[in-house]
């Protein structure tokens, strides 16, 4: 199992600009979360996914973030548009059930806004 | 008041040395424990998981819950320079989300 995939690795944007990150969850999971880390507020859940349908979406800081989830082998979240505050490192998780046995995280996107 | 506390470190230990993580929260509803451990530049990865009270061991690792004072420990024992890292901690009441510490950063000196 390759685990949970992300994409891009890095992300370099201007101010302004519409950014895309991309999650492939493992097979088989029926939960797909996303995840933002900085160092001041660690990490933060974004939105969860619970077979394709958002579940909650409160973590989401304003309508410049949106999430989709077309089927249950991939999820982007966009940012639209972009600044500075956003830079942070992204995280897309996944799990069976819940996530009481825990959850699988894929390696982030680092995102910077210049 | 965050959910969950957890002192940032740095910590610093030598090799071999016993090290004490530990987390407090304020959700008495909290039944779900885990310790994550994050290496540089990757995703966090599950260390260990409890359910409500008590002691669990894997290995060099030794998890640690009290409900009635509201805190978790991670041990590790006989420690390695492997074993440098961020680790965090994280809990959920049942159907709820889970929520993080700000992680502790370890570093094992060889």
């Amino acid at each position: 199992d390759a685990g949970v995939i992300q994409s891009p690795r890095h992300e370099v944007t201007e101010m302004g600009q519409e950014v895309t990150l991309r999650c492939k969850p493992i097979s088989g999971h029926d939960y797909l979360f996303w995840y933002r880390q900085t160092m001041m507020r660690g990490l933060e859940l974004l939105i969860y996914f619970n077979n394709n349908v958002p579940i909650d979406d409160s973590g989401m800081p304003e309508d410049r973030f949106s999430a989709k989830m077309p089927n249950a082998s991939f999820s982007t979240l966009k940012i639209q548009p972009s600044e500075p505050r956003d830079s942070a490192v992204y995280f897309c998780a996944s799990s069976r059930g819940q996530g009481y046995y825990g959850y699988t995280f894929g390696s982030g996107t680092r995102l910077t806004v210049v | 008041q965050k959910e969950v506390e957890q002192d940032p470190g740095p910590l610093s230990v030598p090799e071999g040395a016993i090290v004490s993580l530990n987390c407090t929260y304020s959700n008495s509803a909290f039944q779900y424990f885990m310790w994550y451990r994050q290496y540089s530049r990757k995703g966090p990865e599950l260390l260990m998981y409890t359910y409500s009270s008590g002691n669990k061991e894997d290995g060099r690792f030794t998890a640690q819950v009290d409900k009635s004072s509201k805190y978790i420990s991670l041990f590790i024992r006989d420690s390695q320079p492997s074993d440098s890292a961020t680790y965090l901690c994280a809990m959920s009441a049942p159907g709820n989300q889970f929520y993080f510490g700000t992680g502790t950063s370890l570093t094992v000196i060889p």
